[in-house]
C-alpha cells in the first residue's frame, strides 16, 4: 500500500491570487502520478498523468511538476477563480502497481 | 461518446438486504475499477477487473462484497447483508484495453453511486 500524503488539506484562496499545494509519495518504485480535480456530487475529473522525472504539464491556468526522486509534485493554479474551488487529488502508481491509490485531497475554496 | 455511467446514483436499502450497484464503462474500454468514499474520507480502491476476470481485489472488505465484469453487460458490485456502515459513495472507473492504469493512460471515473442503509 503506497504512502500518499497531501498538504495542506484545505486552502482558502482570495480570488485572483495564484496557490500551490503538495502530494508526496514514495520514491522508490514510482511509475507515473495522476492529478484529479473532483467537485462535490461530480466524477473525479483527469487532470494530468505524469511519468518522468521534471516533468511539468499546464491545463489553461492550472500547472504541474514532478520529482521522482524526491517523490513529490506541485500543483499550481495561476489567478484562482471561483470556479477552480472543488478537492484536488493526486494518485501515485509502483511500478508493480495496477491500480491507482489516493491521497486525501487538497480542498480548494477561491471567495470572490 | 458516453462517459462511465453509473446506476443507481441514489440507492436507499435497509439493514439486511442487498445493493446492487452498475456500472457501464466509456466505450471500448475493458478495465474497470471500484472505489469507494466513506464520509468524511477519501477514495478507497476496491476492486480492479477486466472482461470476466478480477484481476486484483486487494480493497475488498472480505465479507458480504463481490464483484463482476461479465463478458456482456456493467460490472455489478453487490453487497450482501448491508449494514449502515456501507453508506458510502461508490465510484467506478474505467480504462482502455489492453492497457490499465500502469499504462500511464488516464482513468475515467463515473459520477458515482450514493448507498445509504437505513
Amino acid at each position: 500500500i503506497l504512502n500518499v500524503e497531501q498538504s495542506p488539506q484545505s486552502l482558502h484562496v482570495q480570488e485572483g491570487d495564484s496557490t500551490n499545494f503538495t502530494c508526496s509519495f514514495p520514491s522508490s518504485n514510482f511509475y507515473a502520478l495522476h492529478w484529479y480535480r473532483w467537485e462535490t456530487a461530480k466524477s473525479p475529473e483527469a487532470l494530468f498523468v505524469m511519468t518522468l522525472n521534471g516533468d511539468e504539464k499546464k491545463k489553461g491556468r492550472i500547472s504541474a511538476t514532478l520529482n521522482t526522486k524526491e517523490g513529490y509534485s506541485y500543483l499550481y493554479i495561476k489567478g484562482s477563480q471561483p470556479e477552480d474551488s472543488a478537492t484536488y487529488l493526486c494518485a501515485p502508481l509502483g511500478a508493480a502497481g495496477n491500480k491507482l491509490t489516493f491521497g486525501g485531497g487538497t480542498r480548494v475554496l477561491v471567495k470572490p | 461518446n458516453a462517459g462511465v455511467m453509473q446506476n443507481p446514483r441514489h440507492l436507499v436499502r435497509r439493514r439486511g438486504q442487498e445493493a446492487r450497484l452498475r456500472c457501464s464503462p466509456m466505450k471500448g474500454h475493458s478495465h474497470v475499477y471500484w472505489y469507494r468514499q466513506l464520509p468524511e474520507e477519501g477514495l478507497k480502491f476496491m476492486v480492479y477487473l477486466q472482461k470476466e476476470n478480477i484481476i486484483d481485489e486487494s480493497g475488498m472488505p472480505k465479507e458480504r462484497f463481490s464483484a463482476e465484469f461479465p463478458k456482456e453487460g456493467p460490472s455489478i458490485l453487490r453487497i450482501q447483508q448491508v449494514v449502515r456502515g456501507d453508506s458510502a459513495a461508490y465510484f467506478c472507473a474505467s480504462s482502455p484495453p489492453g492497457t490499465g492504469a500502469d499504462s500511464g493512460n488516464t482513468i475515467y471515473f463515473g459520477e458515482g453511486s450514493w448507498l445509504t442503509v437505513v
